[in-house]
């Protein structure tokens, strides 16, 4: 079985500082962990995704997530948060059991930014 | 277009009434998930299809909850003699694959408000 934590429900960071999101994972394979962002009234869309390769993933808009297997964590961070940053960030964890890669989906954290 | 498109984007129904949710996927894509998404939570897996055989139904929540791909593209989410509690985001997915890690893409997603 698989299963995600997202450990904030809530993160708010001022503009121009670091962001920290911050996620663990439990899966009995070698899971896939995706990271999405949902902008009010609009799809979620794709941040990045550890398939196995490099542990530490570059995504879109500066964002980037560190794969530590010892930790069972996937957090994902950001040098310097943007007014456009704010929106639900969801962690993922995807893994064969089943044979369908049936993603699960951790109940989101909400970034704020304060100008 | 290019992307998942769902229609409508918002409903209304009065208890007691069938609904009808619709999914475009990615034209070509294998892969098709329904997702139900309630207020400050994260998505929650409904059910998946492959082409148009329905491959895993373990989410639906009860029976009145049925869904159809019948020729492997376009697909509808139908939820009989509506409850409150199936007030919720519905949110359709779909994957250039099958049994694959690969990335999903999210339409838009239709909000069910049942009065």
């Amino acid at each position: 079985a698989q299963s995600v934590t997202q450990l904030d429900s809530h993160v708010s960071v001022s503009e121009g500082t670091p962001v920290l999101l911050r996620c663990n994972y439990s899966s009995s394979y070698s899971p896939s962990l995706f990271w999405y962002v949902q902008h009010p009234n609009k799809g979620l869309q794709l941040l990045l995704k550890y398939t196995s390769a490099a542990t530490l993933v570059k995504g879109i808009n500066g964002f980037e997530a560190e794969f530590k297997k010892s930790e069972t964590s996937f957090h994902l961070t950001k040098p310097s948060a943007h007014m456009s940053d704010a929106a639900e960030y969801f962690c993922v964890v995807s893994d064969p059991s089943g044979g369908s890669y049936i993603p699960t989906f951790g109940r989101g954290t909400s970034l704020i930014v304060h100008p | 277009g290019a992307g998942v498109s769902q229609s409508p984007r918002y409903k209304v129904a009065k208890r007691g009434q069938d609904v009808a949710l619709r999914c475009d996927p990615i034209s070509g894509h294998v892969s098709l998930f329904w997702y139900q998404q309630a207020l400050g939570q994260g998505p929650e897996f409904l059910t998946y299809f492959q082409n148009e055989a329905q491959l895993d139904k373990s989410g639906l929540p009860s029976d009145r909850f049925f869904a159809e791909r019948p020729e492997g593209s376009v697909s509808t989410l139908k939820i009989q003699r509506t409850q409150q509690e199936d007030s919720a985001v519905y949110l359709c997915a779909s994957k250039l694959r099958g049994a694959s890690d690969n990335e999903q893409f999210f339409g838009p997603g239709t909000r069910l408000t049942v009065l």
